[in-house]
Formats: C-alpha cells, sequence, structure tokens
C-alpha cells in the first residue's frame, strides 16, 4: 500500500517557539492532505485539508494564522504550529488522498507535540 | 451534519472468539467507508474501504458490511488473537472532497 511518512514523531518544546511538521506521501503524489488532531483516548479531529499550490481549506473552529499549512509539492505538506501553548500538545496526524477513484486515505503514523 | 457513533466504546473477549463491532452514521448519503486500526500511539492502519455502491469487503479474518439506508456498518472480526487489540475507527466519506468524518472508536482487548 501506499506509504505516509511525518517527520518529527515526537517534540518537545518551551511555549512560544513555532514547531514544523512535515507530511511526505513517499510513493505516490498526493495534490491533497488532511490535518488531523486527536487528544488522548479521543477521535481524530479534522484541521484542514491541504491543497497542492493552493490555500488549505480550514475547519470551523481552526485558527488559520495559529496552524499554517504549506503545500509546496505533490509529496509534501507542512503544518507550523506557531507560538506554541501548552493546550496544542497533541497527536497530530496527516493523511494523503491517494488519487484512485474511490478517495482511499493513507495515515502518517503521527507526531505528539508537547509544549512545556 | 454527519455524525458517526461507534459502539461499544471498549470490548474484552477472550482469544479465539468471534466479535461485531458497529458503526452508525445519521447521513446515508455517503461516498465511501473505510475501518482503520490504531495501535497506542500510533498512527492509523487502513482495514477495509467499501465505496457506497458495495455491501461488503473482506481481509483475511476481517469482514466489514455496508448498510447505507439504515446507516451501518459492522466490522465482524473471525478467531480473534491478541494481536487484535488495538482500537478500530470507522470514518465516513460523504463527499468527493475526501475529507473523513470518523467515529469515537472502539477498544479491542483480546485475553490470550
Amino acid at each position: 500500500g501506499a506509504v505516509v511518512s511525518q517527520h518529527p514523531s515526537r517534540v518537545i518544546c518551551k511555549s512560544g517557539t513555532s514547531v514544523k511538521i512535515e507530511c511526505r506521501s513517499l510513493d505516490f503524489q498526493a495534490t491533497t492532505m488532511f490535518w488531523y488532531r486527536q487528544f488522548p483516548k479521543q477521535s481524530l479531529m479534522l484541521m484542514a485539508t491541504s491543497n497542492e499550490g493552493s490555500k488549505a481549506t480550514y475547519e470551523q473552529g481552526v485558527e488559520k494564522d495559529k496552524f499554517l499549512i504549506n503545500h509546496a509539492s505533490l509529496t509534501l505538506s507542512t503544518l507550523t504550529v506557531t507560538s506554541a501553548h501548552p493546550e496544542d500538545s497533541s497527536f497530530y496526524i496527516c493523511s494523503a488522498l491517494a488519487g484512485t477513484s474511490y478517495n482511499e486515505q493513507f495515515f502518517g503514523p503521527g507526531t505528539r507535540l508537547t509544549v512545556l | 451534519k454527519q455524525e458517526v457513533t461507534q459502539i461499544p466504546a471498549a470490548l474484552s473477549v477472550p482469544e479465539g472468539e468471534n466479535l461485531v463491532l458497529n458503526c452508525s452514521f445519521t447521513d446515508s448519503a455517503i461516498y465511501n467507508l473505510q475501518w482503520f486500526r490504531q495501535d497506542p500511539g500510533k498512527g492509523l492502519t487502513s482495514l477495509l474501504l467499501i465505496q457506497s455502491s458495495q455491501r461488503e469487503q473482506t481481509s483475511g479474518r476481517l469482514n466489514a458490511s455496508l448498510d447505507k439506508s439504515s446507516g451501518r456498518s459492522t466490522l465482524y472480526i473471525a478467531a480473534s488473537q491478541p494481536g487484535d487489540s488495538a482500537t478500530y475507527l470507522c470514518a465516513v466519506c460523504s463527499g468527493n472532497t475526501g475529507k473523513l468524518i470518523f467515529g469515537q472508536g472502539t477498544t479491542l482487548q483480546v485475553k490470550p
């Protein structure tokens, strides 16, 4: 199956710093990627849709200036958490749309962000 | 607004037992439905994808069914093994945008 990677897998940072998370589709091109957030023992919440070459589409309640998304190539989308605070601590997961006729998504392994 | 519900939230069974996980959704106008597995602290592994025109999909010991009219899907796991212990997530895609709406998941424990 298609492989999606995320980097870093784990990051700990001080409050006020910015953190960039990369999502890569390793063996296929993805014009569309998605970013999710998952709190402990809860399900995934869609944050935004990342479209190659255009602005991301954010879900209601997600601050676009807080969570900057860039999809500069067909294999890479980045999520930057700006001026991170402890409440931003979470598990961030990306997925990539494989472009098949049935819209199958493949997920990255996730990034654990801890803001001190 | 599409809502996805999974029952039960947690399930513990002895090894070898057959089991059924349930997923329901409020809007029957779906594009596809996917079942995923998530191990603690890990990402998601896709198990089965059922297109809106299909009624079921099978992979090994797993069988997923879809009844759009009643807004339900089930994931059947045959001859469960301790390695099946994980959280199982159901997700519905309601349009061709690819956006998925997830249920809360069922955490399965298979005891040796």
